[in-house]
């Protein structure tokens, strides 16, 4: 199985401040159709996980412009350009290149 | 306006079988391209893969549970079900079931693990 890291394990932000973390995956996650499979997705407290960005950097449907998503091959990044209450959570990132798909630990960003 | 929520029961004793269906509303399960799948997070723990089911009917199941998952659909009633057999305390946690897949508007298949609705999720603990 591909093993995906994230670092920080937890993050306290300041309302209004940029926020950034990483992963990294144990292999390269570049398919041969030229698509990267990497995803983010944010579990606010008490939710289900939901989608925030696709193939590295595309943005999900209505999710805000202050989340980018960059990286290639095994190194990859989630900023948050402004950090907002409603941003609390668990950020996880997650494989789709190999099956099984498969999750990094988690970064959990608190408000400071 | 796409839903999925999950049923079942919350208590199972150990060694028996744990059964939960995902009753899916505002899209068909046999439209789309669509992955109908199964993903469990331990208590404080993150999460893990358990597997998906095709609209054709076709399934994959995360190696480290194969033998004890089965994943099935119910066209009639618009569900899908996952059935986890032989369960020890360590299948004790929240099973979420999601949608993934499908194709963009450029008719681009989006990904597997495009992930794009979840259900609410159902706590099942394995306990006597």
């Amino acid at each position: 199985d591909i093993v995906m890291t994230q670092t920080p394990l937890s993050l306290s932000v300041t309302p209004g401040q940029p926020a950034s973390m990483s992963c990294k995956s144990s292999q390269s996650l570049r398919h041969r159709d030229g698509k990267t499979y990497l995803y983010w997705y944010l579990q606010k407290p008490g939710q289900s996980p939901q989608l925030l960005v696709y193939e590295v950097s595309s943005r999900f449907s209505g999710v805000p412009d202050r989340f980018s998503g960059s990286g290639s091959g095994t190194d990859f990044t989630l900023k948050i350009s402004r950090v907002e209450a409603e941003d609390v959570g668990v950020y996880y990132c997650m494989q789709g290149l190999q099956l099984p798909g498969t999750f990094g630990q988690g970064t959990k960003l608190e408000m400071k | 306006q796409v839903q999925l929520q999950e049923s079942g029961p919350g208590l199972v004793k150990p060694l028996e079988t744990l059964s939960l269906t995902c009753t899916v509303s505002g899209v068909s399960l046999t439209s789309g391209g669509f992955y109908w799948t199964w993903i469990r997070q331990h208590p404080g723990s993150g999460l893990e893969y358990i597997g998906s089911i095709f609209d054709s009917g076709s399934t994959y199941y995360n190696p480290s549970l194969k033998s004890l998952v089965d994943i099935s659909l119910d066209t009639s009633r618009n569900q899908f079900s996952l059935r986890l057999t032989s369960v020890t305390a360590a299948d004790t946690a929240v099973y979420y079931c999601a949608r993934g897949g499908g194709y963009d508007s450029a008719n681009i298949f989006r990904g597997r693990f495009f992930l794009d609705y979840w259900g609410q999720g159902t706590l099942v603990t394995v306990s006597s």
